[in-house]
């Protein structure tokens, strides 16, 4: 069965530092990959997804994340964050094998102070 | 309409009462999901519908979990005899009629269930 992992489970960052947040995953076959996001009292929102193509991904607010298949790994990057990307942030993948269920990882609480 | 919306967004029950969650997909999406998360963990599947299909329930913890979807609207999760470990925030997504590498899944705000 594929599983994905986060390994910080909690970030925090002073405003303009830059982010990298780990996601690995395990299956062998072809996926697609996923971040979401959930700001305080807001529901989870889609940040930037992976499909084909280009292994760099731009999302929305400056994110991105890079697919590096050999290392299963779709890590999130923003050079400089903000006050605002306070929040928890998901990755998710879905193989093509695995029906159209997304397996999420346990999530990373990043906390941007001022 | 507007985005996923779930009903009602918060439910206190008792031990040993059943309880039932809804699900409004957003106009037009023909697949809908349930996801749970448990507090500290991540989001686990429990069940996917698309269109007329069989569902796929392989993430639906025990028998006490059931869910239904008329067609291509509401939907209903319904938890009997609930226990304490069943206490979780309840997730319902939808995505349109795609192919599946085309498929992103929105969210709704969730209902946060807590058994006494």
């Amino acid at each position: 069965a594929q599983s994905v992992s986060q390994h910080n489970h909690h970030v925090i960052l002073s405003e303009a530092a830059s982010l990298e947040l780990g996601c690995n995953y395990s299956y062998g076959g072809t996926v697609n990959l996923f971040w979401y996001v959930q700001y305080p009292g807001q529901h989870l929102q889609l940040l930037l997804k992976y499909f084909s193509g280009d292994p760099l991904v731009k999302g929305i607010k400056g994110f991105e994340a890079e697919f590096i298949k050999s290392k299963f790994s779709f890590n999130l990057r923003k050079p400089s964050v903000q006050w605002s990307d306070t929040a928890e942030y998901f990755c998710a993948v879905r193989s093509t094998g695995g029906g159209n269920k997304l397996t999420f990882g346990t999530g990373t609480q990043l906390k941007v102070e001022l | 309409g507007a985005g996923v919306s779930q009903s009602p967004s918060n439910k206190v029950t008792e031990k040993g009462k059943d309880v039932e969650l809804r699900c409004d997909p957003i106009s037009g999406h023909t697949a809908l999901y349930w996801y749970r998360q448990r507090l500290g963990q991540g989001l686990e599947f429990l069940i996917y519908f698309q269109g007329n299909s069989a569902p796929d329930k392989s993430g639906l913890p025990s028998d006490r979990f059931s869910a239904e979807r008329t067609g291509e609207s509401v939907s209903t999760l319904t938890i009997q005899r609930t226990q304490q470990e069943d206490s979780a925030v309840y997730l319902c997504a939808s995505s349109p009629r795609r192919t599946l590498a085309k498929n992103i899944q929105y969210f709704g705000a969730g209902t946060r269930l807590s058994v006494l």
